[in-house]
């Protein structure tokens, strides 16, 4: 999995309370995105950075926030967990630098709501 | 914002057939589109991608076509092997600000190869 960790790989947690994940890169990619899937509605967009606290909404951020203060670590946040929330998530890299315009993938966290 | 249906949603195939998963698409101002596969457990993976400018690429078993009329993408694999069986994500993208390109995904193609 190209230089990407995420932590935690598993969280149970319950309704109401803050959840923080954290996307660790040692591949210095510019752009770092964060992904829910779900049954049924493959992998969508909540947040991206495009650099250290350069960042954009994707299609379903709302009840995330995001911060990026380093190249290599992309945060993302659950205020207040719902569950809804309940889900695995995926965080990326990719960097327009290179030659292919790939994303590579972390190996997800899996995170349930009660 | 970009539409991306993917069907179908699940293929059974027998071992040393051909699959073919195809997706739509609704802007026509996305110019680049990956395919990717999840194996169970893991993070998805890029396993080949087209630009708008080609109609066609071809890596060894895999092979990706482009309609841009008709706004359609296809995956054909040949001679299908059980550890093809995975998930399989098309994604149609635009470059965006910044220089890369942010993809809109379908929703998945569980493929499983019978031996």
């Amino acid at each position: 999995d190209a230089g990407i960790t995420q932590s935690p790989r598993h969280k149970v947690t319950e309704t109401g309370t803050p959840v923080t994940l954290r996307c660790h890169q040692t591949e210095n990619h510019r752009y770092m995105y964060w992904y829910r899937q779900d049954p049924g509605h493959g992998l969508r967009l909540i947040h991206y950075s495009y650099g250290v606290k350069d960042t954009d909404k994707g299609e379903v951020s709302d009840g995330y926030s995001v911060s990026r203060s380093k190249t290599e670590d992309f945060l993302l946040t659950l205020e207040s967990a719902t569950s809804s929330q309940t889900s695995v998530y995926f965080c990326a890299i990719s960097d327009p630098a290179r030659e292919r315009n790939e994303q590579f993938f972390g190996p997800g966290t899996r995170l349930t709501v009660l | 914002g970009e539409n991306v249906e993917q069907h179908p949603s699940t293929l059974s195939v027998q071992e040393g057939d051909s699959a073919v998963i195809k997706c739509t698409y609704s802007d026509s101002a996305s110019n680049y589109f990956p395919w990717y596969k999840q194996e169970l457990g893991k993070g998805p993976q890029l396993i080949i991608d087209i630009r708008s400018n080609v109609g066609e690429k071809k890596d060894q078993r895999i092979a990706v076509t482009l309609n841009k009329t008709a706004k359609h993408f296809s995956l054909h694999i040949t001679e299908t092997q059980p550890e093809d069986s995975a998930v399989y994500f098309c994604a149609a993208s635009m470059k965006a600000s910044g220089g890369s390109y942010i993809p809109t995904f379908g929703r998945g193609t569980s493929l499983i190869v019978h031996p």
